[in-house]
């Protein structure tokens, strides 16, 4: 089935400075990557969606500037919290999903990135 | 509006016995229906899905579920639930096309008693 990596699994920080996440399909191109913001015991929320080569769409109330999301290649795509601050703190997770073959119907998640800042 | 709905916030059950947990979705387009489960400090893993055809859908685990159009749900079911089955369980919709944003459900933790 199809793989959908995350990295760094944890991630601790200070306020103010910047964290990158990455997130790979290992066995598929991702054409679509969706980034995913969970608190704790509260359902999934969607940041924005992401296509590759083209820039990312928000949702209502996400601050683009704060999180900067790349989709550079098929099989990556980057959030990254500019500035973060402890109201950051959370379990972030991405998705994948192609438009073509096996893949196309339906995301697959990433394991998921807890960022916890100081 | 479109939406989706699981109105259990918590289910606990004794190992070995049945499960039903609820979902209900609210839309006047297509709609294609998800169940995940999510081990804690996990990220998601599909149990199934309900893209057409048979409104019966199994899926891995033990897991079925059933697309009801006249009322509007997508209930997960199991018929004898082990302890390994402890977990968060999300219902996701799309609408107009698989391939749309994914909305999820509140979630519904399911807690098996030995």
């Amino acid at each position: 089935g199809a793989v959908v990596s995350q990295h760094p699994s944890r991630v601790i920080c200070k306020s103010g400075t910047s964290v990158k996440i990455e997130c790979r399909s290992l066995d598929f191109q991702a054409t679509t990557m969706f980034w995913y913001r969970q608190f704790p015991k509260k359902s999934l929320m969607l940041m924005a969606t992401s296509n590759e080569g083209s820039k990312a769409t928000y949702e209502q109330g996400v601050e683009k500037d704060k999180f900067l999301i790349n989709h550079a290649s098929l099989t990556l795509s980057t959030l990254t919290v500019t500035s973060a601050h402890p109201e950051d703190s959370s379990f972030y997770i991405c998705s994948a999903r192609s438009t073509s073959g096996s893949y196309s119907d339906t995301q697959y998640f990433g394991p998921g990135t807890r960022l916890t800042v100081l | 509006a479109q939406s989706v709905t699981q109105l259990d916030s918590q289910v606990p059950v004794f190992e070995e016995a049945p499960v039903e947990l609820r979902c209900n979705y609210s839309s006047s387009v297509s709609v294609y229906l998800f169940w995940y489960v999510q081990y804690p400090n996990q990220g998601l893993q599909l149990l199934l899905k309900y893209l057409s055809g048979s409104t019966l859908v199994k899926g891995i685990n033990g897991f079925e579920a059933e697309f009801n159009k006249s009322q509007t749900s997508f209930h997960l079911r199991k018929p004898s639930v082990h302890i390994s089955d402890t977990a968060e369980y999300f219902c996701a919709v799309s609408f107009y096309s698989s391939a749309s944003k994914i909305i999820f459900g509140s979630g519904t933790r399911l807690s098996i008693r030995p």
